[in-house]
């Protein structure tokens, strides 16, 4: 089993729903992150957490929102979606007692905003 | 804050040629170094890190880097390349007090028989 596992892979939704991703992560890990990757952009920042009573904007939040319900998930969501939203959305983690600095990545789930 | 440039969105290699993937960043403070590779359709993997000692770093798939600090550079190189290493590669760094990552735009190589 994946270690950072996120739901759904796919999603294909219309503008103006609202919409959660989940990520569940099996590491023990304090410290989770969402990240968009768009092509020619890179990985951007969305929002992380580094525990459960602590989340912080990441560079590009507006739209954004996020649920830490435990150590284990984090949870994002798009209140009103928009077809800028379209994107592969990442979910990581880090925070073990060796490698603290290395982020480990779920799989992603693609979102398609219509 | 940081910031990390990859100048080259794509680079074509055939295989067993040499490659070098570049990668600048920009910091006020100490950092942390990283490569990761995204093999298609699926998430990032860390290649290779640089923290501290050494500049020069190692793979265990035949890749290296080197941590300039003089040119804030942390070009990733591999001698001969193969069909399998063809993927996208993201150079990010990370200020050494606070562990929130910053990638930079990515470069896909693509490597042709």
């Amino acid at each position: 089993d994946a270690d950072v596992t996120q739901t759904p892979r796919n999603r294909i939704t219309k503008t103006g729903k609202r919409i959660m991703l989940e990520c569940s992560q099996t590491k023990g890990h304090d410290r989770m992150y969402w990240y968009r990757q768009d092509p020619g952009l890179g990985l951007r920042l969305i929002y992380y957490s580094f525990d459960v009573k602590d989340i912080n904007k990441g560079e590009i939040s507006d739209g954004y929102s996020v649920s830490r319900q435990a150590q284990a998930k984090f949870s994002l969501s798009l209140e009103s979606a928009i077809p800028n939203q379209t994107a592969l959305y990442f979910c990581a983690t880090s925070g073990g007692t060796a490698d603290n600095e290395k982020l480990f990545f779920g799989s992603g789930t693609q979102l398609s905003v219509l | 804050a940081q910031s990390v440039t990859q100048l080259d969105s794509q680079v074509p290699v055939f295989e067993e040629a040499p490659v070098e993937l570049r990668c600048n960043y920009s910091s006020s403070v100490s950092v942390y170094l990283f490569w990761y590779v995204q093999y298609p359709n699926q998430g990032l993997q860390l290649l290779l890190k640089y923290l501290s000692g050494s500049t020069l770093v190692k793979s265990i798939n035949g890749f290296e880097a080197e941590f300039n600090k003089s040119q804030t550079s942390f070009h990733l190189r591999k001698p001969s390349v193969h069909i399998s290493d063809t993927a996208e590669y993201f150079c990010a760094v990370m200020n050494t007090g606070f562990q929130k990552l910053v990638f930079g735009t990515g470069t896909r190589l693509l490597v042709s028989p």
